[in-house]
């Protein structure tokens, strides 16, 4: 059972142009989260999302962020319009339980910087 | 919504000693509460993890303890070692909710 995958590992996008970030979970997890992480802070909880449904968007800026689990396919990430002060990593976790039975299982990261 | 608070922010210790890292929490419905250490450069994994049942925890060196009256857990690490050294998260989750996370701690053992 391959891990959670993101891609890509990192990316560079121009201010104002879009960034889309995919996670593919682990087979079997219906539970995604995506976090974002400034250099030496901690992990701030963007979205919890389920397959089709967003469960909670609470950590999401209101503009120029969305996110999608489709019923086929990686969970995307899309930020429009981006600012110098969208460059983080981008993690993103999947788990096959719902929140509160079990761990989440960390992907690699999405390193985005905007110049 | 929960808030979960974590100290110290940076703790250093001679190989050899024990590390502690406590974590609060606000939210008497929390029920898990995992811990995850991070290397530089790489993602978050899980050490060890506790259920709100549970007041005690051992794997090995590191162990987690659970009390549910004050709202606070904390992670023991023993005998530590300079593969210790990374950034360790506390979390704790409410269940159909997100996982909330400490800010971290930044462990360095000294050889």
């Amino acid at each position: 059972n391959a891990g959670v995958m993101q891609n890509p590992r990192h990316l560079v996008r121009r201010r104002g142009q879009e960034a889309r970030l995919r996670c593919s979970p682990m087979k079997g997890h219906s539970h995604v989260y995506w976090y974002r992480q400034l250099p030496e802070e901690g992990l701030k909880f963007m979205v919890y999302l389920q397959k089709e449904n967003i469960i909670d968007e609470s950590g999401m800026p209101k503009e120029r962020f969305s996110a999608e689990f489709p019923k086929e396919g990686p969970s995307i990430l899309r930020i429009q319009q981006v600012v110098r002060g969208d460059s983080a990593a981008y993690f993103c976790a999947s788990s096959p339980h719902p929140t509160g039975e079990g761990e989440q299982y960390f992907g690699p990261g999405t390193r985005l910087t905007v110049t | 919504g929960e808030n979960v608070e974590q100290h110290p922010s940076t703790l250093s210790v001679q190989e050899g000693d024990s590390a502690v890292i406590k974590c609060t929490y606000s939210d008497s419905a929390s029920n898990y509460f995992p811990w995850y250490k991070q290397e530089l450069g790489k993602r978050p994994q899980l050490i060890i993890d506790i259920r709100s049942n549970v007041g005690e925890k051992k794997d090995q060196r590191i162990a987690v303890t659970l009390n549910k009256t004050a709202k606070h857990f904390s992670l023991h690490i023993t005998e530590t070692q300079p593969e210790d050294s990374a950034v360790y998260f506390c979390a704790a989750s409410i269940p159909g909710n997100q996982f909330y996370f400490g800010t971290g701690t930044s462990l360095t053992v000294i050889p």
